[in-house]
């Protein structure tokens, strides 16, 4: 049974970092057969890929915010975070972290962490 | 960036009605188009990959078709618990893109 949960601050001030941690239970995080994205959700509107790590550590970024982020990946943790800095109010959203099959896309999610950026 | 354009952006259609959602892209992707539906409050769930193949566990009465710049996801026969939004996303290279989303209400 795979299992994906976000976890980080749920506020996070104008020009700070945004950081979340995706935590993966079940036995998929070594596969090379998956890799490990993020994926962003405004309120009321749509879907944006944010990046997507490997586990052993290969990146790929959304040309849009490549800039403002940083992908890592701890193994031994079963563990892939994000770092999205300098953030604005437009960064306030639900973030999701997804596992991404080589053949299917994102075929699992975890339930998603609204991070709201206000002072 | 692919982009990809979803019509209708809604629709209001009853129990029993075949619903049809159109995605384009603006450029040939293959057959490299996955569905997503979102019941608000939940995150995504992965319908259709490769543009017509099934996720394990997902109704029969979904079903997707198409290649290259043109697909479509077909609900057979409406049901209430398929009220929510759907979402095509391609699969042909980095950086991932979707649509902006359909949502299907039921009247």
């Amino acid at each position: 049974q795979l299992d994906l949960q976000e976890s980080g601050p749920g506020l996070v001030k104008p020009s700070e970092t945004l950081s979340l941690t995706c935590t993966v239970s079940g036995d998929s995080f070594k596969t090379t057969t998956y890799y490990w994205g993020w994926i962003r959700q405004p309120p009321g509107k749509g879907l944006e890929w944010i990046a997507t790590i490997s586990s052993s550590g290969s990146t790929y970024y959304n040309p849009s915010l490549r800039r403002r982020l940083t992908l890592s990946v701890d193994t031994s943790k079963s563990q892939f975070s994000v770092n999205l800095y300098s953030v604005t109010a437009a960064d306030t959203a639900v973030y999701y972290c997804a596992r991404e099959n080589t053949v299917t896309s994102f075929d699992s999610w975890g339930l998603g962490i609204l991070v709201t950026v206000s002072s | 960036a692919i982009q990809l354009t979803q019509s209708p952006s809604s629709l209001s259609a009853s129990v029993g009605d075949r619903v049809t959602i159109t995605c384009r892209t603006s450029q040939d992707i293959a057959s490299a188009l996955t569905w997503y539906q979102q019941i608000p409050g939940r995150p995504p769930k992965l319908l259709i990959y490769d543009a017509a193949r099934l996720q394990s566990g997902v109704p029969s009465r979904f079903s997707g078709s198409g290649s290259g710049r043109e697909f479509t996801l077909t609900i057979s026969s409406l049901q209430p618990e398929d009220s929510a939004t759907y979402y095509c996303q391609h699969f042909y290279g980095y950086p991932w893109t979707f649509g902006q989303g359909t949502a299907v209400e039921i009247k």
